[in-house]
């Protein structure tokens, strides 16, 4: 079945610490993003990608940071330097010259200790 | 700047009726997708309906619908006989045909559906 995985569902870290979020697509898409989702806020965007190895900083990217070394893997690193990092984390992959929609990986529950 | 704005934050539907959700959007553009999507419980964030502004025609799927006034800038969904299933967040998003590639979120409508 095409779709996108995020690993794992939930995540904790400790305070100070790097952790990485995965995404992986198998849609062919050539366009991904990755959101923050809070509570009363909506999605902000962190970080996008048009293609690989090419990415562009979105509203809110300060503590984080990505990579694009394949079509399929779009990974985020959440670093110490995130001052609040607990948020539910979602991926998402777009149909780009096709519909343009946005299609969403389940998210991963990101909790700092 | 590109807001999309959900007023409604929480609304309620008695099963079987039928309920409308608000959206509306700020821009400069003229060519622009307009999207709802949908988060249960679960949180998965599923599509529910997309319209192209160029197109005067609103879209359909099975029972939801949108009403698209391109001049006021709104973009309301109505969801006709309502399910139990059809509880949760609903998120309008924007995002324009020629500039950029971010979409735009609204703040989202929480729907709960009475029995």
């Amino acid at each position: 079945d095409g779709g996108i995985t995020q690993s794992p569902k939930y995540l904790f870290r400790k305070e100070g610490q790097n952790v990485t979020l995965s995404c992986e697509q198998n849609l062919n898409h050539d366009a991904m993003y990755w959101y923050r989702q809070d509570p009363g806020q909506g999605l902000r965007l962190i970080y996008y990608s048009q293609i690989v190895n090419d990415f562009q900083k979105g509203d809110i990217a300060e503590g984080y940071s990505v990579s694009r070394e394949k079509k399929e893997s779009f990974p985020l690193t959440v670093t110490s330097a995130q001052k609040n990092p607990t948020a539910f984390y979602l991926c998402a992959s777009r149909d780009w010259g096709g519909t343009d929609t946005q299609y969403f990986g389940p998210g991963t529950r990101l909790t700092v200790l | 700047a590109q807001t999309v704005t959900q007023s409604q934050p929480e609304m309620s539907v008695q099963e079987a009726e039928t309920v409308t959700l608000s959206c509306t959007y700020d821009t400069s553009e003229s060519d622009y997708y307009l999207f709802w999507y949908k988060q249960p419980p679960s949180r998965q964030m599923i599509l529910v309906i997309r319209q192209e502004a160029y197109k005067q025609q609103n879209a359909t799927e099975n029972r939801f619908s949108v009403n698209f006034q391109k001049a006021a800038k709104s973009f309301s969904l109505k969801i006709s006989d309502s399910q139990l299933g059809d509880a949760a967040m609903y998120f309008c998003a924007y995002r324009p045909s020629n500039t950029g590639n971010q979409f735009y979120f609204g703040t989202g409508t929480s729907l709960t559906v009475i029995p």
